[in-house]
């Protein structure tokens, strides 16, 4: 069964700093690894996602990396603002996402 | 992308009652999921809704505890039946579009059991 770890489990950082959180996984036999959002009472929302045959998706300040053979993905964020401050989850998987705990993401303006 | 309407956002209920939590997405879609996603835990997945037959339950979940219905492509039911405080959690329903490995996720409703 994959399991899915992130770390850390919650962090603060000065706005305007660059932060990259990590994803491990146990399975490299993953189809896919995306990245989540989560704030409170507003569900998750899809951030990025990288398909098992490529290495690294970028949207905007947004960077995520995958690499299988290490079992590690990690999402870059650029120049934090306030509003990054949420849970961010990895998940691996196709249908089925096995997720992990989360990075709670403080940025302190 | 999908817009999902989760009801209710949250309730409160008692021990040994049911509850049916309803997800409606705004476009037809291929896959319909329930997860939950207890407190301090990461999500786990409970079951894949199939259309017109019955779900797909995962390891340690079954149908008489949450029994799901997916009458068509854009709706589905999940009911917490004989509940207890343990299953105070957060469930969330997802859905994936053809074509797409994206998934998108309902607000999620908050269930407390007293």
């Amino acid at each position: 069964k994959q399991e899915v770890t992130q770390i850390p489990a919650a962090l603060s950082v000065p706005e305007g700093e660059n932060l990259v959180l990590n994803c491990s996984f146990t399975d490299s036999a993953i189809y896919n690894l995306q990245w989540f959002r989560q704030d409170p009472g507003k569900g998750l929302t899809s951030l990025l996602l990288i398909q098992s045959s490529q290495r690294e998706q970028t949207s905007g300040r947004l960077n995520a990396s995958l690499d299988k053979s290490s079992g590690r993905s990690t999402l870059y964020i650029a120049a934090s603002q306030p509003g990054d401050s949420a849970t961010y989850l990895c998940a691996a998987g196709a249908n089925n996402l096995f997720f992990g705990t989360g990075t709670r993401l403080t940025v302190i303006p | 992308s999908a817009v999902i309407s989760q009801k209710p956002s949250r309730d409160i209920c008692q021990r040994g009652t049911s509850l049916t939590i309803q997800c409606q997405v705004d476009s037809q879609v291929t896959m319909m999921f329930w997860y939950r996603q207890q407190p301090g835990q990461s999500l786990t997945l409970i079951a894949t809704a199939n259309q017109g037959s019955e779900a797909t339950y995962e390891s340690g979940f079954v149908i008489d505890k949450f029994p799901i219905s997916r009458p068509n492509l854009t709706f589905s039911t999940l009911t917490v039946s004989n509940m207890s405080p343990e299953d105070s959690s957060i469930y969330l329903c997802s859905v994936l579009k053809g074509g797409s490995y994206i998934q998108y996720f309902g607000a999620g409703t908050r269930l407390s059991v007293l």
